[in-house]
């Protein structure tokens, strides 16, 4: 139990669609990340938000987006889906300045199908 | 891509037998996580080392990190059912973003 919630917990789209995806960080986490997780492959990092802005991002396009809150929760949004968005997404909440070095605790996922 | 090598990618074993997963690059890391995931959950932190040639031990899994921070190993001992799972490699480069570069994945099955 990491005490990282994620929802829902599956979800069906269809190609073009948008996708809010939410996650609620440990109490006093002020950093989170979001993963992508294909089938048979390992997490990769999509962003990272630090008290509500964007702290870097990796090689992802802009339709994924994010948003953090006061209140520890993030949003994944996704527009225009794509088949190969099909995955398990994952969140991940740190504490700290920059969540160098800092222990992320990851949430249980939310899995994506896009048809 | 991946920064981060593991093998192997599936392993099939039979109770009490040991293994070794190795997680390879030609990167320098500040520090490696190793995971293990069950299917529908998030990965969960077994271990983090930092220092080169470090050692640690976790009952019957012991980690190793290489001496020029390259590369890292998990060895379980005498594995057991419960040992079931996905072990996942992860390494942060040492930015400030805290970005984890993870490895495929080893997916370990012990038969009773």
């Amino acid at each position: 139990e990491t005490g990282v919630t994620q929802s829902p917990t599956h979800l069906i789209k269809t190609r073009g669609q948008q996708v809010t995806l939410r996650c609620s960080s440990q109490s006093g986490h002020n950093t989170v990340s979001w993963y992508q997780q294909a089938l048979g492959q390992g997490p990769q990092f999509i962003f990272q938000y630090y008290r509500e802005e964007e702290n870097g991002r990796g090689n992802f396009p802009p339709r994924f987006s994010g948003l953090q809150f006061p209140n520890y929760s993030s949003e994944l949004n996704v527009n225009a889906l794509e088949l190969d968005d099909s995955a398990l997404y994952l969140c991940a909440s740190s504490q700290g300045t920059s969540g160098r070095t800092d222990t992320q605790y990851f949430g249980p996922g939310t899995r994506l199908t896009v048809l | 891509t991946q920064l981060l090598e593991q093998s192997p990618q599936f392993l099939s074993i039979q109770e009490g037998e040991n293994l070794t997963v190795y997680c390879n690059s030609s990167s320098v890391f500040s520090s490696l996580q190793w995971y293990r995931q069950e299917p529908g959950e998030g990965p969960v932190l077994l271990v983090t080392v930092v220092t080169g040639g470090e050692v640690k031990k976790l009952k019957r899994l012991t980690f190793q990190f290489g001496d020029a921070r390259k590369d890292s190993s998990l060895h379980i001992t005498a594995a057991q059912p419960g040992d079931t799972g996905l072990y996942l490699c992860a390494g942060d480069r040492g930015s400030t973003l805290g970005r984890l570069y993870f490895g495929r994945g080893t997916q370990l099955t012990v038969w009773p």
